[in-house]
Order: C-alpha cells, then sequence, then structure tokens
C-alpha cells in the first residue's frame, strides 16, 4: 500500500537556525498537504501542493513539491521557538478523501 | 477552536467495556475520517466516510465499529479493547480534496 516516509524523525536546533523536514511517497500523488501538530495539539492545516513544481511561501515556511509529485519539503528560515511541534505531510493518490500521513518530524527549538 | 468538536477528550475503560467516541462538525464537510495517534508512530487512518457512506476501511480491527448517521455527526464504537488500543483518537471533516479540520482527539487508556 501507499507509503509517506519523513526525514528526520526528530530535529533540534538554536533559535535562528533553518529547518528543513522531507517528505517522500512511494506513489505518485495528486497533492499534498502540509500540517502541524503542537505538543499535546491536533494537527493543523498549514498549505495544500497540487501543481508539479509548485513552491508557496508563508512568511518563514518555504513549501516545494517535486517535480515528480513523489516528494516534498518544509523549510522554515530562522527558527522561533514558536515553531517547535511537529510537522507531517499528508498525501492523496488518487481523486479520494484519502490522506496518508507521513512519519512526522518532530522539531525542538532551543532558545 | 477548530469546528470539529470531540466527546470525550479523555477515556479510560477496561478490556471489557464497551464505549462510544463521538464527533460532530458543523462546517458543512461531507467527508469524515478516524484516525489513530500512538507514541512515535505516524497518523494511522482508520475510517473515511463521504456524505455518510463509509469509503475507506484501513483493515482495522472488528473490535473498532464506526458509525455515520449523518454528515454532521460521527461515532467510534468501542468494545473488547486491548492495551495497545491505548492512543490519540483524532476526528476530522473537510470537503472533497481541501485541507482537513481536526477536533481535539480523545485520549483513550485501556486498562
Amino acid at each position: 500500500g501507499q507509503q509517506v516516509m519523513q526525514i528526520p524523525q526528530y530535529q533540534h536546533v538554536q533559535e535562528g537556525e533553518d529547518f528543513t523536514t522531507y517528505c517522500n511517497s512511494s506513489t505518485t500523488l495528486s497533492n499534498i498537504q502540509w500540517y502541524k501538530q503542537r505538543p499535546g495539539g491536533h494537527p493543523v492545516f498549514l498549505i495544500q501542493l497540487v501543481k508539479s513544481g509548485e513552491v508557496k511561501k508563508q512568511k518563514r515556511l518555504t513549501f516545494q513539491f517535486g517535480e515528480a509529485k513523489k516528494n516534498s519539503s518544509l523549510h522554515i528560515t530562522a527558527t522561533q521557538t514558536t515553531d517547535v511541534g511537529t510537522y507531517f505531510c499528508a498525501g492523496e493518490a488518487s481523486g479520494t478523501y484519502k490522506y496518508i500521513f507521513g512519519t512526522g518530524t518532530r522539531l525542538k527549538v532551543l532558545a | 477552536e477548530t469546528g470539529v468538536t470531540q466527546t470525550p477528550r479523555h477515556l479510560v475503560m477496561g478490556m471489557t467495556n464497551k464505549k462510544s467516541l463521538k464527533c460532530e462538525q458543523h462546517l458543512g464537510h461531507n467527508a469524515m475520517y478516524w484516525y489513530k495517534q500512538s507514541a512515535k508512530k505516524p497518523l494511522e487512518l482508520m475510517f473515511v466516510y463521504n456524505f455518510k457512506e463509509q469509503t475507506e476501511n484501513n483493515s482495522v480491527p472488528s473490535r473498532f465499529s464506526p458509525e455515520c448517521p449523518n454528515s454532521s455527526h460521527l461515532f467510534l464504537h468501542l468494545h473488547t479493547l486491548q492495551p495497545e488500543d491505548s492512543a490519540l483518537y483524532l476526528c476530522a471533516s473537510s470537503r472533497m480534496n481541501t485541507e482537513a479540520f481536526f477536533g481535539q482527539g480523545t485520549r483513550l487508556t485501556v486498562v
């Protein structure tokens, strides 16, 4: 079945450093979403990418969808303590409602 | 507040008990989902309902029984659970191919 892997599993950075998490799917995706889950919280939607090679920015966050639509990345510039949490990608393999979540990357930011 | 409400927030049940988790949304979404989140594991999709019809059952044991009486309500009936079923159970809703809104989750402990 479809699998979505993320690396790294954990990342500790000093405040102000950059951070990147990578998402890889075993199958071609029709679109990909990114979510953030704060400790003790629930996943909150960040963004959706649909087009091959698409790049979207939200302030310090840059999201990219690979040309083959099988991978994606999230890059945070100059991390802040408020960026702490687990970042998940979620891929949809076809025109269904089925989104498979990645394994997640847990980010800790040291002040 | 995401517009998706889950009750109860916490539940402790014995292995012989029967309990139900409830999820409610009034966002006008037609798809509703149950996810299981265990420690150190990715979000696992359990069930998907589209317009009250179950479209996905991800090989979930029969001790978990979903019910979707209408597009706004989703239940997860639990019976004869095992300790390894202890986890955070998250409900989500969405329109087709758009962001999912998650509830706060039910923290389930099976003793």
